[in-house]
């Protein structure tokens, strides 16, 4: 069946530019999350959706970061003015309402030039 | 918080031989999940495998497995009969039992190499 996926792939952006990052969560699955994996490093927590629940947004970095999940389903992720230490790859990951794992989409490597 | 310790940042094996990834952890919890991940160039995350920590034996998944040592905070991951496919960055997860929210919190990652 089909897995989570993510678009683009790949995002290079002028530094002060807006972008937006989509994810399509497995059908079915009702939580979502939204990752921030920096070179050299592990992944960040930034957000989850569970259900018709409000989101988690502790993980947050800044106030120019947001996300919203239209109809339980498809999420963007959105970065407003972008800078330099904004250049990462981010990763969504989805399950089911009751399972442990995690299932990842292949992520958008985002450039800030 | 909940922190996550990987502390071999590169290793290497020959391909056949096995090899064992270190990782720590910090919680105050008793109930958790422990996960390796593997995120092959490709950037997609596959578990690898899992580890309740109220469960004292040790997880083992084909040719990988853990050992557990709850008291010592230690999950490490044993690769044996290594494959080149397996070359990877391996990441130690956590996650904490009870509650909604579930979100891993993840090490920095090994990156493992496999030579032929």
């Amino acid at each position: 069946g089909a897995g989570v996926s993510q678009s683009p792939s790949n995002k290079v952006t002028e530094k002060g530019k807006d972008v937006e990052l989509r994810c399509d969560p497995i059908s079915g699955h009702t939580a979502l999350y939204w990752y921030r994996q920096s070179l050299g490093q592990g992944l960040e927590f930034l957000i989850y959706f569970q259900g018709n629940s409000a989101p988690d947004k502790s993980g947050l970095p800044s106030d120019r970061f947001s996300a919203e999940r239209t109809g339980g389903s498809v999420s963007t992720l959105t970065i407003q003015r972008t800078q330099q230490e904004d250049s990462a790859v981010y990763l969504c990951a989805s399950r089911t309402g009751v399972s442990y794992e995690q299932y990842f989409g292949p992520g958008t490597r985002l450039t800030v030039t | 918080a909940q922190t996550v310790t990987q502390s071999q940042p590169e290793m290497s094996v020959q391909e056949a031989e096995t090899v064992t990834l270190s990782c720590t952890y910090d919680t105050s919890e008793s109930d958790y999940y422990l996960f390796w991940y593997k995120q092959p160039p490709s950037r997609q995350m596959i578990l690898v495998i899992r580890q309740e920590a109220y469960k004292q034996q040790n997880a083992t998944e084909n040719r990988f497995s853990v050992n557990f040592q709850k008291a010592a905070k230690s999950f490490s991951l044993k690769i044996s009969d290594s494959q080149l496919g397996e070359a990877a960055m391996y990441f130690c997860a956590y996650r904490n039992l009870g509650g909604s929210q579930g979100n891993l919190i993840f090490g920095k990652g090994t990156k493992l190499s496999v030579k032929p």
